[in-house]
C-alpha cells in the first residue's frame, strides 16, 4: 500500500500570502495519478486538482499543483478568506486500494 | 446538476446493521465507477469499497472485508453499503463519490452520511 505523508500538518498564513503544501507518497505513483482536495468544516470534500496538475472543473487559477515520481506540491498562490480549510492529497494508482494523505490545515494567522 | 445524495445513517449498536443508499441525479449513472469513503470525527479520509459500472468488479479495504457488502441498482440510480456486525471504530461521515474515469479522482461527492456505533 503506498503511504502519503503531508506536510506540514498545519499551516498559518495570512489572506494574500503564497501557501505551499507538500504531499509524499512511500514510493512512486506512476502516471501522476495524484489528486488534491480541499475540506471545510461540515462540508464533502471538493476536487481541485487530479492528473497531479490538473486543475478540476471551475477551481480558480490560483491553486496549481506539481510534482511527479514520490513528490507532489499543491500551490495556493495568493490566499482567498474562503482558502482556509484542510487540503488531503490522495494516489490512486495503487488500485485496488486508493490512500489518502493525512491533511494540512490552512488556518489563519 | 450532477449530484449525489446519501441516507441511511443512524445509531446502532455494536454488532448491528445499517443499509446506506446514495441516490444519483443529473448525469448517466450506470458506466461509473462508485467508491466509499469514510471519515471518522475529527479524522482524514478513509476509501472504503468501489463497485464498477456493471458490478462485476468489487474492492474493499482490509477493516471492513467480511462485515460491508457494497452493491447498486442502476436502474433506480442507486450505490448502497450494507454494514453487518458494526463495531464503535466503524463510526463516521459516510460519503459516497464518483470516480471520473476509473483509475482517476473522485470528481463528486455527496454530502455524507453519520453512522454512529455505540451502546
Amino acid at each position: 500500500e503506498i503511504v502519503l505523508t503531508q506536510s506540514p500538518g498545519t499551516l498559518s498564513l495570512s489572506p494574500g500570502e503564497r501557501a505551499t503544501l507538500s504531499c509524499r507518497a512511500s514510493q512512486s505513483v506512476s502516471s501522476s495519478y495524484l489528486a488534491w482536495y480541499q475540506q471545510k468544516p461540515g462540508q464533502a470534500p471538493r476536487l481541485l486538482i487530479y492528473g497531479a496538475s490538473n486543475r478540476a472543473t471551475g477551481i480558480p487559477d490560483r491553486f496549481s499543483g506539481s510534482g511527479s515520481g514520490t513528490d507532489f506540491t499543491l500551490t495556493i498562490s495568493r490566499l482567498e478568506p474562503e482558502d482556509f480549510a484542510v487540503y488531503y492529497c490522495q494516489q490512486y494508482d495503487s488500485s485496488p486500494t486508493w490512500t489518502f494523505g493525512q491533511g494540512t490545515k490552512v488556518e489563519i494567522k | 446538476e450532477v449530484q449525489l445524495v446519501e441516507s441511511g445513517g443512524g445509531l446502532v449498536q455494536p454488532g448491528g446493521s445499517l443499509r446506506l443508499s446514495c441516490a444519483a441525479s443529473g448525469y448517466n449513472f450506470s458506466p461509473f465507477w462508485m467508491h466509499w469513503v469514510r471519515q471518522a470525527p475529527g479524522k482524514g479520509l478513509v476509501w472504503v469499497s468501489h463497485m464498477n459500472g456493471d458490478g462485476t468488479t468489487i474492492r474493499y479495504a482490509d477493516s471492513v472485508k467480511g462485515r460491508f457488502t457494497i452493491s447498486r441498482d442502476n436502474a433506480k440510480n442507486t450505490l448502497y453499503l450494507q454494514m453487518n456486525s458494526l463495531r464503535v471504530e466503524d463510526t463516521a461521515v459516510y460519503y459516497c463519490t464518483r470516480d471520473r474515469g476509473h483509475p482517476d479522482a473522485f470528481d463528486v461527492w455527496g454530502q455524507g452520511t453519520m453512522v454512529t456505533v455505540s451502546s
